[in-house]
């Protein structure tokens, strides 16, 4: 059980041009989902956290207008990386809790997302 | 604010042989702390995680981690690693409501 699955797991998208992840909560509902991203041999940092139906809360320093998050429902949070630039290319990883704050986190596997 | 320090990028280890990884935080306050494993195509898996009480916890796979308060630390031990413990492991602090990610340890596992 806890199973959180992300689409599409690369995608390659030239710049300027914007691209779509989605993150699933397949068998349990995500009260709470977070987005993290992932550089190349660092630490996961935390972009935002979403709640179902409200807005997601931004972490310091992560651009809402660029990365745009939609939590509209409790097993379905899309990220959107608007106006891809080649510095956007990274790893990005969703988790999901069917609580608030971190304690509970189910993690996805990630999307590789290559902007040229 | 609170950090996490993983002090090794890269860990080797024979098979069978024991297992020692470690962890530092800082943090003014009793920190909550999590092990997360990560293998290639597969999402970060909860080993273990300290919230508070019994010092030494018990996690899946065989792994167990120790709260050291006094120094800081939480490190996670393994009495004998198998081929498929290959993989990134990350130590995460949550405190003042922010979650921080140490940067990994790479283990490798030696046949």
């Amino acid at each position: 059980g806890a199973v959180v699955s992300q689409h599409p797991s690369w995608v390659i998208c030239k710049s300027g041009t914007s691209v779509k992840i989605e993150c699933r909560s397949l068998d349990f509902q995500a009260t709470t989902m977070f987005w993290y991203r992932q550089f190349p041999k660092q630490s996961l940092m935390l972009m935002a956290t979403s709640n179902e139906g409200s807005k997601a809360t931004y972490e310091q320093g992560v651009e809402k207008d660029k990365f745009l998050i939609n939590h509209a429902s409790l097993t379905l949070s899309t990220l959107t990386v608007t106006s891809a630039h080649p510095e956007d290319s990274s790893f990005y990883i969703c988790s999901a809790s069917r609580l608030a704050g971190y304690y509970e986190q189910y993690f996805g596997p990630g999307t590789r997302l290559t902007v040229t | 604010a609170q950090s996490v320090t993983q002090p090794d990028i890269h860990i080797t280890v024979s098979e069978g042989a024991s297992l020692e990884l470690r962890c530092n935080y800082s943090y003014g306050a009793t920190p909550y702390l999590f092990w997360y494993v990560q293998s290639p195509g597969q999402g970060l898996q909860l080993l273990l995680k300290y919230f508070s009480g019994d010092t030494l916890v018990q996690g899946i796979k065989g792994f167990e981690a120790e709260f050291k308060r006094s120094q800081s630390s939480f490190n996670l031990r393994k009495p004998s690693v198998h081929w498929s413990d290959a993989a990134e492991y990350f130590c995460a602090v949550v405190g003042d409501d922010k979650i921080i990610f140490g940067k990994g340890t790479r283990l490798h596992i030696l046949p």
